[in-house]
């Protein structure tokens, strides 16, 4: 079964502090991985996009990487503007939907 | 680029009525559009597939005569709740896939709209 899973459920830390956040997935066939930013009571924002194995992108403070079976987001020396729930994201075998994360929920505090 | 619009932001509704919700691509050509539901602390729960032209994919469990779908346009495509009642309140999201399309094209959201029914 298509799946994707993400820990933690939840992130303190301070600011200054790094940390990464993780998404693991069960789905053959990747054909993307995808990172999407969303603050409470909007809409998820589009971070990134990652293909392939070995991939990285990096915006800001964010870097996500790409394994076979997992993907991280690396958060280095977060800001407080950094809270917010992170999305991951796979689309199906089929092709026909995106299957989400939980999400992570990012607490930074100064 | 990429900005994806929905509108109202906020609607509020008495029970029995409906309401139509409006989501645009302003700055890209969408051929599918996507709608979401989404519920307080949990994730996007996928309602419906919308190609322009073509009649919505719905998901297993989403009732098509009561949340319909019509995709006019490559940048307009809009959500009837048909008679509405409170159980219908949440957090409705669309999102907009460009002119390829496929699988692995990134979905861009739009800002959601919150429906509470009285």
């Amino acid at each position: 079964e298509d799946q994707v899973t993400q820990s933690p459920e939840a992130l303190r830390l301070q600011e200054g502090e790094s940390s990464s956040l993780n998404c693991s997935y069960t789905v053959s066939g990747l054909r993307g991985l995808f990172w999407y930013r969303q603050d409470p009571g909007k809409g998820p924002e589009f971070l990134f996009t990652l293909y392939s194995a070995g991939e990285e992108k990096e915006k800001e403070r964010l870097k996500a990487t790409l394994t076979k079976k997992e993907s991280f987001l690396h958060i280095t020396a977060p800001k407080p503007e950094d809270s917010a729930t992170y999305l991951c994201a796979v689309p199906n075998q089929a092709g026909t939907a995106l299957i989400f994360g939980k999400g992570t929920t990012l607490s930074v505090s100064s | 680029g990429a900005v994806v619009s929905q509108h109202p932001s906020r609607v509020i509704c008495k029970s029995g009525t409906s309401v139509k919700i409006e989501c645009r691509s302003l700055d890209f050509q969408a051929t599918t559009m996507f709608w979401y539901r989404q519920f307080p602390k949990k994730s996007l729960m996928l309602m419906a597939t919308s190609n322009e032209g073509s009649k919505a994919t719905y998901e297993q469990g989403v009732e098509k005569d009561k949340f319909l779908i019509n995709h006019a346009s490559l940048t307009l495509s809009t959500l009837t709740v048909t008679s509405a009642h409170p159980e219908d309140s949440s957090f409705y999201i669309c999102s907009a896939q460009g002119l390829a399309g496929g699988p692995g094209d990134t979905q861009y959201f739009g800002p959601g709209t919150r429906l509470t029914v009285l």
